[in-house]
């Protein structure tokens, strides 16, 4: 059974600071990665989404990698922005890729 | 212009009711989706559907019913609501089968069961 975990599961940091959200994943057999973000009291946004045979994909200041060999991924978000609070989910296929099991979740806040 | 909409976008109801939720896509998908998402922000699949065909069902009361009366739409009927049953219920498209392709969701429906 995939089991998909964060940490932190919240993150504070200041304005114009370059931050790594982390994304871990028991089942290394996987097809894909997404990133979504997650805005209160909104619906998910897919942010990047990183196939199992990419080892980055970048969309903006925003920077995916993968690493299926030790089941981990991490989203760098360079010079961030208070536009950039929300919540941050990792989201990985499972059950023979008919679906995704997502993370927790990391909680980000951009401080003024 | 929206790409995956829900109604209602709230929904305040009493326990033993029964309520419905409607979901409807734009994009031309052919696969559409319902997760609930607890109070603890955990989001977790319902139901998938494929072409009107259901494809994924997991350990869901037998109180949830999706319909599927087009590739448009999918909708989500709950009997006999409980307390339990208080969470956002989220609806998602995607233009192929299962994990390969991006998801697109959408705004939620906030149930809160009294």
């Amino acid at each position: 059974k995939q089991e998909v975990t964060q940490i932190p599961a919240a993150l504070s940091v200041p304005e114009g600071e370059n931050l790594v959200l982390n994304c871990s994943f028991t089942d290394s057999a996987i097809y894909n990665l997404q990133w979504f973000r997650q805005d209160p009291g909104k619906g998910l946004t897919s942010l990047l989404l990183i196939q199992s045979s990419q080892r980055e994909q970048t969309s903006g200041r925003l920077n995916a990698s993968l690493d299926k060999s030790s089941g981990r991924s991490t989203l760098y978000i360079a010079a961030s922005q208070p536009g950039d609070s929300a919540t941050y989910l990792c989201a990985v296929p499972s059950g023979g890729y008919q679906k995704v099991t997502f993370g927790t979740g990391t909680k980000l806040q951009v401080i003024p | 212009d929206t790409a995956v909409s829900q109604t209602p976008k709230y929904l305040v109801t009493q326990m033993g009711n029964d309520k419905s939720i409607k979901c409807e896509q734009n994009l031309g998908h052919d696969t559409m989706y319902w997760y609930k998402q607890d109070s603890k922000k955990f989001l977790k699949i319902m139901f998938s559907y494929n072409n009107k065909e259901l494809i994924i069902n997991e350990t869901v009361p037998n109180r949830f019913s999706p319909k599927s009366p087009d590739k448009a739409h999918l909708n989500l009927h709950i009997n006999s609501l409980e307390l339990g049953d208080s969470a956002v219920y989220f609806c998602a498209s995607s233009h192929g089968q299962g994990a390969r392709e991006t998801q697109y969701f959408g705004p939620g429906t906030r149930l809160l069961v009294l």
